[in-house]
């Protein structure tokens, strides 16, 4: 089935940059759009990130649009969300999520999270 | 933009018993874009049914989704221990798409 496996969280003061990345094992990440989801108590679950499997198409939600960059290194079978003038609201638990077909914006496999704690 | 109203907030109910959440959309939807979460403490969501009632692979048979318009539901036909958890539908088809804020299935 594979697995995704999320790390580069951590504390952050705001205005500041943090790299995540998340690692697939198990199946090649070039044949899929993965997504970044992240979920807070205030919150819940939003929709911050996404890329294909080539690369060619992205997303950003509005909230993260000209401070996130999201890319791939699929020799990595990786990916990674560049996050840049990180505010409070940033503050969430982030999940990289495979999606499960092809237009369909629903997840049929999670990484476990990492932490991003924004705070001076 | 795409609310999802999740009803009731919380589900106190025992093992065995029939559990039915609800999802009410603020606009109309396809039957293609609905799919249901299941959460545990402490873990990642797990997706239970997608595309409005078919069930993810490895879900029990107990879990079925039905629904339309803008009104949809997760059906847990009677309750096993390890079913208590926060349950989550999301609009996942065209834009806006849209989480709902959860319901928690709780023991009686």
């Amino acid at each position: 089935e594979g697995q995704l496996v999320e790390s580069g969280g951590g504390l952050v003061q705001p205005g500041g940059s943090l790299r995540l990345s998340c690692a697939a094992s198990g199946f090649a990440l070039s044949r899929h759009t993965i997504h970044w989801v992240r979920q807070s108590p205030g919150k819940g679950l939003e929709y911050v990130s996404a890329i294909s499997g080539d690369g060619g198409w992205t997303y950003y939600a509005d909230s993260v649009k000209d401070r996130f960059t999201v890319s791939r290194d699929n020799s990595k079978n990786t990916l990674y969300l560049e996050m840049g003038s990180l505010r409070s609201e940033d503050m969430a638990l982030y999940y990289c999520a495979k999606e499960g077909a092809a237009g369909y914006w629903y997840y049929d496999l999670w990484g476990r999270g990492t932490l991003v704690t924004v705070s001076s | 933009e795409i609310v999802l109203t999740q009803s009731p907030g919380t589900l106190s109910l025992s093992p065995g018993e029939r559990a039915t959440l609800s999802c009410r959309a603020s606009q109309s939807l396809s039957t293609v874009d609905i799919a249901w979460y299941q959460q545990n403490p402490g873990q990642a969501p797990r997706l239970l049914i997608y595309h409005t009632s078919n069930r993810a692979t490895g879900i029990p048979d107990r879990f079925s989704g039905g629904g339309s318009g803008t009104e949809f539901t997760l059906t847990i036909s009677r309750l096993e221990p390890e079913d208590f958890a926060v349950y989550y539908c999301q609009q996942c088809g065209r834009s806006p798409r849209a989480f709902g804020r959860g319901t928690k299935v709780e023991m009686k």
